[in-house]
Formats: structure tokens, sequence, C-alpha cells
């Protein structure tokens, strides 16, 4: 089974900061890893897909980059509506498999 | 509108049964693979099983092999997970998903695009 593993696992962040989470795979996945927001309560939403695609809809500030085994997902100017937490999911063999998360609090 | 709305969770006994739902609206059903991702209170996502558009190519994760069983009825636009010998660790809200696929000259990538708002299974003596 292919795991990922997310860092940091918390971080805490002020409005207009930029903020970088990893995600590393224990094998290569090409660029088959997607980005997730979820907020308490609520289903996950897909932020990106295919490593670095922006998902129709969501804000420009958002971005993914990575292939193989190391991947990130930056926010460029962090705002109120993105504290929640992000997870990775890599879409390249079963069992999918999701990382741990990473919750991005309010510094 | 995309809708999906799960139904069938509850509070049952270990080693109980429990059969989910997800009716789906607003989207062609039929032409969507569809998955199961469960979430245990205070952790985080676990993908548990996905179905093929057809329902010939069936999966799952290691931790329900044997014990749950996925289905879909494309002519009634609902999914169903059949949930047997149910553990403690089974305790969770279950999410049904629908994955897109998105395709280039090279490649085809998956994306969950659509979420229900989950239903909480409770497995407690």
């Amino acid at each position: 089974d292919i795991q990922l593993t997310q860092s940091p696992s918390f971080l805490s962040a002020s409005v207009g900061d930029r903020v970088t989470i990893t995600c590393r795979a224990s094998q290569g996945i090409s660029s088959y890893l997607a980005w997730y927001q979820q907020k308490p309560g609520k289903a996950p939403k897909v932020l990106i897909y295919a490593a670095s695609t922006l998902q129709s809809g969501v804000p420009s500030r958002f971005s993914g980059s990575g292939s193989g085994t190391e991947f990130t997902l930056t926010i460029s100017s962090l705002q109120p509506e993105d504290f929640a937490t992000y997870y990775c999911q890599q879409l390249d063999s079963y069992p999918l498999t999701f990382g741990g998360g990473t919750k991005v609090e309010i510094k | 509108e995309v809708q999906l709305v799960e139904s069938g969770g509850g509070l049952v006994k270990p080693g109980g049964s429990l059969r989910l739902s997800c009716a789906a609206s607003g989207f062609t059903f039929s032409s969507y693979t569809m998955n199961w991702v469960r979430q245990a209170p205070g952790k985080g996502l676990e993908w548990v099983s996905s179905i093929s558009s057809s329902g010939a190519y069936i999966y799952y994760a290691d931790s329900v092999m044997g014990r749950f069983t996925i289905s879909r009825d494309n002519a009634k636009n609902s999914l169903y997970l059949q949930m047997d010998s149910l553990r403690a660790e089974d305790t969770a809200v279950y999410y049904c998903a629908g994955e897109r696929r998105d395709c280039n000259s090279a490649n085809c990538y998956s994306i969950f695009d659509y979420w229900g708002q989950g239903t909480l299974v409770t497995v407690s003596s």
C-alpha cells in the first residue's frame, strides 16, 4: 500500500501569510495526487487534482506542485476562510490512501 | 444542483450489520465511479471502497475486506454499503463520493468531485 506522509500536521499562521504543506508518498505516484480542504462538520472539498490542476471555482491563491514522491500545496496569501484541515490523496493505485491531514489555525 | 444524500447510519452493537444508502441527483450517476470514505471521530479520512460506473470493478480497503459489500443500482441512482460483522473501530462518519475522470492526451486523472454530507455509524454495546 502507498503511504502518504503530510507535514506539518499542525500549523499556526496569520491572514496574509504564505503557507506550504508537504505530502510525501512512500513510492512514486507520478502526478496522481489530489488535495482537499475540510472544515469542521463538513465534507471535504477538492482543491487540486493531477498534482497541480486547480479545480474549477477554487481561488487562484491555491496551487499545487510536485510529481513522483514529493508534493506541495501552497496558499499564497492566507484568507480567513482558509482556516481548515487539508488532506492529500493518492489515486495512483488501490487501495486509495489519504495523508494524515494538516490543520491550519489562526495565529 | 448535484446532491448526494447518505442514509442508514445509526447505533449498532459489535457484530451487527447496517446498510448505508446514497441517493444521487443532478449528475449522470451511471457515468461515475462511486466511493465510500469514512472519518472516525476526530481523525483523518480513510477510503473504504470503490465501485466502477457499471459495477464491474470493485475495490476495498484491507480493513473492511470480507465484511463490507459495495453495490449500486444505476436505475435508481443509488449507491449502497452493506456492513456486516461491525467492530468498534468502524465507528465513523461515512461519506459517499462521486469520482470524475479528467483526461488529457497522455493521462486520465481521477477527482472526488462530489461528496455527500455524511452519515454517522456508531458501533457500541
